[in-house]
């Protein structure tokens, strides 16, 4: 259990265009979603945390109008990269949260694969 | 300060060395505690839960001392496999405060 996907895995844009990903929790409905980027040998650094029919909490120094993201559904949250430029070049990592665990002091989150987004 | 933080590394071992990674935390009300591990490229992987009276996993250990506020990891008879960079993560069971360290990168070597 607690599978989730990231489509797409790699995707190369043009400046100025906008791309989006898209994160699924398979086997487990996610209340709360997390976004992350990580740039080469860098640590994770959390974006946002997207709640399920609400806005979402951007990290300080995130521009929520650059990153869009969407939270339509218990098991969908998706991130918009608009007009990306060549610095937002990074690998994308969703997350979900699986709150069936809570009650068993497990209660963690479980990554998708990531994508990697190169702008040229 | 930070919230959790790591010794980055890296760790260079023989393979079949035991070797053991600490993580401390910072807020005395952090509830859940586990060690992800990261391959290069790819997303953090949930290696294990860490609870108040420790677990094992096959070679790995982890343990948590709530006195001196850490968490621990051991790996025993490290194989190849193994080299990975290690995360630890703290959360406060408040909401949806996780808090990654910035990760052990291992290296095991034949």
């Amino acid at each position: 259990g607690a599978v989730v996907s990231q489509h797409p895995s790699w995707v190369i844009c043009k400046s100025g265009t906008s791309v989006k990903i898209e994160c699924r929790s398979l086997d487990f409905q996610a209340t709360t979603m997390f976004w992350y980027r990580q740039f080469p040998k860098q640590s994770l650094m959390l974006m946002a945390t997207s709640n399920e029919g609400s806005k979402a909490t951007y990290e300080q120094g995130v521009e929520k109008d650059k990153f869009l993201i969407n939270h339509a559904s218990l098991t969908l949250s998706t991130l918009t990269v608009t007009s990306a430029h060549p610095e937002d070049s990074s690998f994308y990592i969703c997350s979900a949260r699986d709150l069936r665990r809570a009650s068993y002091g497990t209660d963690t989150q479980y990554f998708g694969p990531g994508t990697r987004l190169t702008v040229l | 300060r930070k919230e959790v933080e790591q010794d980055p590394g890296p760790f260079n071992v023989p393979e079949g060395a035991t070797v053991a990674f600490n993580c401390t935390y910072s807020n005395s009300a952090s509830q859940s505690f586990f060690w992800y591990r990261q391959d290069c490229r790819k997303e953090p992987k949930l290696l294990m839960s860490v609870y108040s009276s420790g677990n094992e996993d096959g070679r790995f250990t982890a343990q948590l001392n709530r006195a001196s506020q850490y968490i621990s990891l051991l790996i025993r008879d490290s194989k190849l496999s193994d080299s990975a960079t290690y995360l630890c993560v703290v959360n406060l069971n408040t909401g949806n405060q996780f808090y990654f360290g910035t990760g052990t990168s291992l290296t095991v070597i034949p």
